[in-house]
């Protein structure tokens, strides 16, 4: 199975300032199928990104993914209040579908 | 709004099987291609997908819990089921339902569930 390395484990930032979240994959993931989630304590994940950089329904565009193969990177450009969270990322390419272990992004 | 609403019968014993069902709210479970999904999370690990079902019947289920899952739908009742047989405390986690998108054979997933903490204890 596809192994996700998140990178950092934590983030601690300011509002305002840019986030930047590094996942990698043990393989290629073909086809970019890679998806990003938001979890807050006590919620269940949101759907942030699918197809590596697609928008899914109502995700603000401060919210923007990219990159391809093993590499791939979720941006936060101007981070708001609600945005301090755990992020991960999912492949859907090879099964079984993994997810990656989540970068905390915690407020400065 | 589509929801999903997880309940089940707990805590569970070791040896024995946890059951969870998962009710569908704001739409049909028969609607569009989509997967209906089990995912879960135990306590500081990471997500784990565990099955998926159509509502035509058909299912997937991850290898590494194949041998121990079974997931059922009934579309009367717009709900889908787990069973997860000869549990540990291993299982202990977070169990989410979630309505999966199929690109090719694997989902991602758009809506879930808020989630129910299942604990394995004797």
């Amino acid at each position: 199975e596809i192994v996700l390395t998140q990178s950092p484990g934590t983030l601690s930032l300011s509002p305002g300032e840019r986030a930047t979240l590094s996942c990698r994959a043990s393989q290629s993931v073909t086809s970019s199928f890679l998806a990003w989630y938001q979890q807050k304590p006590g919620q269940a994940p949101r759907l942030l990104i699918y197809g590596a950089s697609s928008r899914a329904t109502g995700i603000p565009d401060r919210f923007s993914g990219s990159g391809s193969g093993t590499d791939f990177t979720l941006t936060i450009s101007r981070l708001e209040p609600e945005d301090f969270a755990v992020y991960y990322c999912q492949q859907y390419d090879i099964s079984p579908g993994t997810f990656g272990q989540g970068t905390k992004v915690e407020i400065k | 709004q589509l929801q999903l609403q997880e309940s089940g019968s707990w805590p569970v014993k070791p040896s024995q099987t946890l059951s969870l069902t998962c009710t569908v709210s704001g739409g049909s479970i028969t609607s569009g291609g989509y997967s209906w999904n089990w995912i879960r999370q135990p306590p500081g690990k990471a997500l784990e997908w565990i099955a998926y079902i159509y509502h035509s019947g058909s299912t997937y289920y991850n290898p590494s819990l194949k041998s121990r899952v079974t997931i059922s739908v009934d579309r009367s009742k717009n709900q889908f089921s787990l069973k997860l047989t000869s549990v540990t405390a291993a299982d202990t986690a977070v169990y989410y339902c979630a309505r999966g998108r199929v690109v090719i054979a694997i989902p991602f997933f758009d809506y879930w569930g808020q989630g129910t903490l299942v604990t394995v204890s004797s």
